[in-house]
């Protein structure tokens, strides 16, 4: 069963370092999204991927995170220096074009980050 | 702007018991709804959604839910749960004419014997 796939499963790293997460969506999902998820919260939007193209970053704090999505199949969330709130789960979703009519978000495993 | 409110954090509740998992929203335009649920250190499962047509719309699992436009609520109900339900349930919603979800803060559903 085709599945979005995410690596690491578990990050630790101490603050002012580098992180990067990684996700595979699934083959034929032109849309990509980035969800962060601070323990006893709800998923948030970080960024939304259309292929290639940024859709929606309007949540991603920019000066220190990044994402990208070069040839618009797998993707990368970068967080540089981490700072310790950024703890939490960041889950990656595919869809094959948008969450629309007979169409869903596929969430991965996710990435639990811990910053010390 | 969308926003969902789950009025409880945490639902006990006895197996075979009946349980209800309150989701209420608010949006200027229509909206597209949505439960998922998540298992611990798992990522988020599509349970049900409501798009059009009838209210009422169910899961392969015994979930059904209803959505309420004039109470603009979209409650999650199982007539009798298991130990196997036990997780964290996320109502969610998406902007008609967007592709991006708005998701509440969860609620914990603990099912014991």
């Amino acid at each position: 069963e085709a599945e979005v796939a995410q690596s690491p499963r578990y990050k630790i790293t101490e603050k002012s370092q580098a992180v990067a997460f990684w996700c595979d969506p699934i083959s034929g999902h032109a849309t990509l999204y980035w969800y962060r998820q601070i323990l006893g919260q709800g998923p948030e939007l970080l960024v939304q991927f259309q292929d290639e193209s940024v859709v929606d970053d309007s949540q991603l704090p920019k000066d220190r995170f990044s994402a990208e999505r070069l040839k618009g199949v797998d993707s990368t969330l970068k967080i540089q220096p981490a700072e310790l709130g950024d703890s939490a789960m960041y889950l990656c979703a595919s869809s094959f074009l948008g969450v629309r009519l007979n169409t869903e978000a596929f969430f991965g495993q996710g990435t639990r980050l811990t910053v010390v | 702007a969308q926003s969902v409110t789950q009025l409880d954090s945490q639902v006990p509740v006895f197996e075979e018991a009946p349980v209800e998992l309150r989701c209420n929203y608010s949006s200027s335009v229509s909206v597209y709804l949505f439960w998922y649920v998540q298992y611990p250190n798992q990522g988020l499962q599509l349970l049900l959604k409501y798009l059009s047509g009838s209210t009422l719309v169910e899961s392969i699992n015994g979930f059904e839910a209803e959505f309420n436009k004039s109470q603009t609520s979209f409650h999650l109900r199982k007539p009798s749960v298991h130990i196997s339900d036990t997780a964290e349930y996320f109502c969610a919603v998406m902007a008609s004419g967007y592709s991006t979800l708005t998701f509440g803060k969860g609620t914990m559903l603990l099912v014991s014997p």
